[in-house]
């Protein structure tokens, strides 16, 4: 059972556009919910994380946008820029116990000039 | 070092055969996890130490995996009697303490290849 889904699996934006990457979560004990960026042959880095108390956290040109009742949070990067991209993963975790991150499948970002 | 450092950075073995893949997290953090990720995907938590100790080993995915952090320092990952299904590369990563709130720090993986 996929515990965090995630879309889109791939996304094209032009320089200068918002991207906008979606996840859905089902398990209501998570309450930390980090965004990750993976370049091909990295390990993820962490990028921004939100806890379920604030509806939007902004970092930069990264936002994330939490809907606590839908259980649903989204990245948005804006003026996006061809180092951008990646593939983007959002996660969550339960924040108790052994912190472990469920991931969502990842979004590969292109952001063409 | 600067980062948590994995070696080695690639590894092709024969079905059957018995790997051993590494993991030095940054010095001073306690927590230590192992992430399993498949082609496509996104990575799949395998163990998470707390110190020596394996707080959560509820991610493996049998008797065949088994990982060790004897000093509280470096872990190793052991696969014994590898299979085809075993190729994935395998990520470490180490946080200060083992909290929702502090940032889990990513090596750069083990490519496991199983022939």
């Amino acid at each position: 059972q996929q515990q965090v889904k995630q879309s889109p699996q791939s996304l094209i934006v032009q320089k200068g556009g918002i991207s906008i990457i979606n996840c859905a979560y089902e398990n209501t004990a998570f309450d930390y919910f980090p965004w990750y960026q993976q370049f091909p042959g990295k390990g993820p880095a962490l990028l921004i994380a939100i806890r379920p108390d604030v509806s939007e956290k902004k970092e930069g040109r990264f936002t994330i946008s939490f809907n606590k009742s839908a259980k649903q949070f989204s990245l948005h990067i804006m003026d996006s820029q061809p180092g951008d991209s990646a593939t983007y993963f959002c996660a969550a975790s339960t924040g108790a116990g052994s912190y472990q991150l469920t991931f969502g499948k990842g979004t590969k970002l292109s952001v063409i000039p | 070092g600067a980062g948590v450092s994995q070696t080695p950075s690639n590894k092709v073995t024969e079905k059957g055969k018995y790997v051993e893949l590494r993991c030095d997290p940054i010095s001073g953090h306690t927590a230590l996890y192992w992430y399993r990720q498949s082609l496509g995907q996104g990575p799949e938590f395998l163990i998470y130490f707390q110190g020596t100790g394996a707080a959560d080993d509820s991610g493996l995915p049998n008797d065949r995996f088994f990982a060790v952090r004897p000093e509280g320092s470096v872990s190793t990952l052991k696969i014994q009697r590898t299979e085809r299904g075993d190729s994935a590369v395998y990520l470490c990563a180490s946080s200060l303490y083992g909290g929702a709130n502090t940032e889990a720090f990513f090596g750069q993986g083990t490519r496991l290849t199983v022939v």
